[in-house]
């Protein structure tokens, strides 16, 4: 049971580069969810899945697509990569009645945009 | 909208000392809250939360947290820090009933303990 899986751990793009952060779940997890972490701003949400087949936009949306590809795996693009993207992207799940379950976290892609 | 408020960007505490790291919110309903923890180079890692009850909530690692409406806040504390407790600490909140509406984080607080 490998939980919350994301690849890579760390990339460095040029500006205007695009390129898709993968996430597993391995624990059967109804909904799942991409966050940006920066320095003296906490977690960002950026969108949220929150079943297989919906998708919703979160705090911080601009410059992000993604795709719930099935209940395991929800990827996260940046179609154009923008230095304002550098950033710790954290991918997490969460089980049945979402609400009061805790998320599980990924351990994070570390993102350089220059 | 809701929203949670970490006031404190650093804590600094002596080994073997209580530990008090703040959060408060803010939530037109009732809340559920939520700590985190997140050690260096690593993901959240779920310590405790509050859905209804006792106002009093036992997690991970001797943590502990104390729901007080009143004063909107939810903060966690130890009775005795350890070194190991240094971490960067959120708190989160979602309503009761909300429907898709995910987690609101605070902008996490970093606590040191000093040996």
């Amino acid at each position: 049971n490998a939980g919350v899986t994301q690849t890579p751990k760390f990339q460095v793009l040029k500006t205007g580069q695009s390129m898709t952060l993968q996430c597993a779940q391995d624990m059967n997890h109804n909904s799942m969810y991409w966050y940006r972490q920066d320095p003296g701003m906490g977690l960002r949400l950026i969108y949220y899945s929150a079943s297989e087949g919906t998708t919703d936009k979160g705090e911080v949306p601009n410059g992000y697509n993604v795709s719930r590809l099935n209940k395991r795996e929800f990827s996260l693009r940046l179609e154009s990569a923008a230095p304002s993207q550098t950033s710790v992207y954290f991918c997490a799940s969460t089980s049945g009645t979402e609400y009061i379950n805790e998320q599980f976290f990924g351990p994070g892609t570390r993102l350089t945009v220059l | 909208a809701q929203s949670v408020a970490q006031p404190e960007d650093q804590v600094n505490v002596a080994e073997g000392n209580p530990l008090t790291v703040k959060c408060t919110y803010s939530v037109s309903g009732n809340p559920y809250l939520f700590w985190y923890v997140q050690y260096p180079n690593r993901g959240l890692q779920f310590l405790l939360k509050y859905i209804t009850g006792d106002n009093l909530v036992k997690g991970s690692y001797g943590f502990e947290a104390e729901f007080n409406k009143s004063q909107t806040s939810f903060h966690l504390k130890k009775p005795s820090a350890l070194v190991s407790d240094s971490a960067l600490y959120f708190c989160a909140v979602r309503l009761t009933f909300s429907g898709n509406t995910p987690l609101v984080f605070g902008k996490g607080t970093r606590l040191s303990v000093i040996a």
